[in-house]
């Protein structure tokens, strides 16, 4: 099915440890977003690519980096994760013209 | 800080009765959408309403916005246990194509049967 695809789906990581969270999207969409979610604070921007080749930061770009790799895939990477950065986390995408976003189905970390 | 607020944070009613949630923002936008969320899953796109509109419906939905309020309103009409969900507002700043939207905390509903 055309949409979103976010892996992982579920990570476990120790305090420094790094990794990348890979997102992919298949609807020829322009802009891409990682946005983190925790509970009672609703979503939060962390980064966004508004086309291929741009990023931007957004609300809590802290302790993240992205990669626009191409028009289709959009990653976020942790550097040396901490327990703060324990959410889970959507990436969504919007073509131009489309009236909302797509999300991806998440991905929950905890970092411990 | 949160550009929306919405309220109630959660609510409870029967099958059948209408659910009404509000949300407020704080600066001007372009446009307010609307997302649902079931648990553990992504946001659904439910409803876009520009900043020139004062209500639009969709379905069981109607959204309603007051710019001069800065406020919006959600209401699901003859609400079905399958509208049990959290409820988002998100609001956009920008004119540009590809958006950047600021999100509300969240309306948690539960519909009974």
């Amino acid at each position: 099915n055309a949409g979103v695809t976010q892996t992982p789906k579920f990570q476990v990581l120790k305090t420094g440890q790094s990794m990348t969270l890979q997102c992919a999207q298949d609807m020829n969409h322009n802009s891409m977003y990682w946005y983190r979610q925790d509970p009672g604070m609703g979503l939060r921007l962390i980064y966004y690519s508004a086309s291929e080749g741009t990023t931007d930061k957004g609300e809590v770009p802290n302790g993240y980096n992205v990669s626009r790799l191409n028009k289709r895939e959009f990653s976020l990477r942790l550097e040396s994760a901490a327990p703060s950065q324990t959410s889970v986390y959507f990436c969504a995408s919007k073509g131009q013209g489309a009236v909302g976003y797509t999300f991806g189905s998440g991905t929950r970390l905890t970092v411990v | 800080s949160q550009q929306g607020e919405e309220d109630p944070q959660a609510l409870s009613i029967q099958e059948g009765e209408n659910a009404t949630m509000n949300c407020s923002y704080k600066t001007s936008i372009n446009n307010l959408q609307w997302y649902r969320q079931n648990s553990g899953r992504g946001l659904v796109h439910l409803i876009l309403i520009r900043s020139n509109e004062r209500e639009k419906h969709s379905g069981r939905l109607r959204v309603t916005l007051d710019t001069s309020k800065k406020s919006s309103s959600l209401l699901i009409t003859a609400s079905r246990a399958a509208d049990t969900a959290s409820y988002f507002c998100a609001t956009d700043m920008t004119t540009d194509s590809w958006g950047k939207l600021q999100f509300g905390a969240g309306t948690q509903v539960v519909v009974t049967p």
